[in-house]
């Protein structure tokens, strides 16, 4: 049972805008900077976002991250077809002793 | 370009021991961070744990008790040990490396594995 809770889907057509968003607590979201990743079928997580709202070197401007309070959100804009991918927030949880902690997962849909 | 690339047993039995490793290519374990996270099929993302360079550890609460990640630093290689298995260990597992940029470490992992899918089965 993950402690970030994204929506399961999300969909637009070519060249919309699409927004993610990413619940979470004062232990988790409150409390330190948040990751987004896309992962397309069959392979392995791709860092889009670190620090809320930077982008890694060769992400596209497309992709934007926010973050206020315990919640979180990615926007995709100028939405493209191969945008289509499982998205997932991810941040540090201080519960337990502290650990990594993904969100639910929000499956992307281009129309 | 940084490359990792796993390798494992895939198929065990119930309370076997799961053992994979991750050899870093074009890369250096100095400085960064590396951790092992895992997918069951169909499922989300758990992170397993993490080790820095200098070998010091943490791990998810959940799995503490059963997992070990250690690095041979002399191999460039990172391993993952968990024992006794279940069903419930099934998943894909990815060996990622932590983002720093600039000798300034973050949140994220920007290098992964391929994935390796380990099922466990009677």
């Amino acid at each position: 049972q993950s402690v970030l809770t994204q929506p399961p889907s999300a969909s637009g057509t070519p060249g919309q805008r699409v927004t993610i968003s990413c619940s979470g607590s004062n232990s988790n979201i409150g409390s330190h900077t948040l990751n987004w990743y896309q992962q397309l079928p069959g392979s392995a997580p791709k860092l889009l976002m670190y620090s809320n709202d930077l982008r890694p070197s060769g992400v596209p401007d497309r992709f934007s991250g926010s973050k206020s309070g315990t919640s979180a959100s990615l926007a995709i804009s100028g939405l493209q077809s191969e945008d289509e991918a499982d998205y997932y927030c991810a941040t540090w949880d201080n519960s337990l002793k502290g650990l990594y902690v993904f969100g639910t997962g929000t499956k992307v849909t281009v129309l | 370009q940084v490359q990792l690339q796993q390798w494992g047993a895939g198929l065990l039995k119930p309370s076997e021991t799961l053992s994979l490793r991750c050899t870093v290519y074009n890369g250096s374990f100095s400085g960064y961070y590396w951790s092992w996270i895992r997918q069951p099929p169909g499922k989300g993302l758990e992170w397993i744990g993490e080790i820095n360079h200098s070998g010091s550890t943490r791990y998810n609460p959940s799995l503490k008790s059963r997992v070990a990640v250690s690095l041979d630093t002399s191999k460039n290689q990172l391993s993952l040990k968990v024992t006794s298995v279940t069903a419930a260990d099934t998943a894909v597992y990815y060996c990622a490396r932590g983002y720093c940029i600039g000798g300034v470490c973050y949140l994220g992992f920007d290098y992964w594995g391929q994935g390796s899918l380990v099922t466990v089965s009677s």
